[in-house]
């Protein structure tokens, strides 16, 4: 069956960077376009990028634009997510997810939060 | 203010059935975009109920259906029972935003 985890997740000052990751299994995951999901108690939840099959196509939300970067390794089964220049907004629990018009499936998700 | 607007929570008795509407526009659902349908339950992660307006992947009960028309998607949950308590969110894409949008959730209740 379909597995994502995420890992990376952690506590990091306002202007700070962090790498999330997930491995995938249970399916052939250089097929798949992948995507990152955040969610929040206050604003829900928000599709902040995917990628595509083969990396050559990738969307951000307008709120991450310049800040965060979205990369594979089909050869390991990973999807990352490099963020940087972090902002309290955002702190919330970020998703690894299969799939880009629809989230076939999701990861347990990992906790970031940007305090000082 | 999400883009796709949901009643914060719908209320039924087990064995009843409930609605939960997800209301859009022209730039989203009224331009023919499609509707998903998730459910997550609390300290976990959603999981897909429907997609592409009606569709179940496998394993989720045919107690759960969705349906789309105009700038609305709606989705019904029959024979309720008391494991379907649970937050549900849809999601569709906006053309304006260039981005998949979500509804901000419904808190579904059996009383």
């Amino acid at each position: 069956q379909v597995q994502l985890v995420e890992s990376g997740g952690d506590l990091v000052k306002p202007g700070g960077s962090l790498r999330l990751s997930c491995a995938a299994s249970g399916f052939t995951f250089s097929d798949f376009y992948m995507s990152w999901i955040r969610q929040t108690p206050g604003k829900g939840l928000e599709w902040v990028s995917y990628i595509s099959s083969s990396g050559s196509t990738i969307y951000y939300a307008d709120s991450v634009k310049g800040r965060f970067t979205i990369s594979r390794d089909n050869a390991k089964n990973s999807l990352y997510l490099q963020m940087s220049s972090l902002r309290a907004e955002d702190t919330a629990v970020y998703y690894c997810a299969r799939g880009y018009k629809f989230a076939f499936a999701w990861g347990q998700g990992t906790l970031v939060t940007v305090s000082s | 203010q999400s883009v796709l607007t949901q009643p914060p929570s719908v209320f039924g008795a087990p064995g009843q059935s409930v609605t939960i509407s997800c209301t859009g526009s022209s730039s989203n659902i009224g331009a023919g975009y499609d509707v998903h349908w998730y459910q997550q339950f609390p300290g976990t992660a959603p999981k897909l109920l429907i997609h592409g307006n009606s569709n179940r992947p496998s394993g989720v009960p045919d107690r759960f259906s969705g349906s789309k028309s105009g700038t609305s998607a709606s989705l019904a949950i029959t024979g309720l029972q008391a494991e379907d308590e649970a937050d549900y969110y849809c999601q569709s894409y906006d053309m304006s935003l260039y981005g998949a949008v979500f509804g901000g959730g419904t808190k579904v209740t059996v009383l």
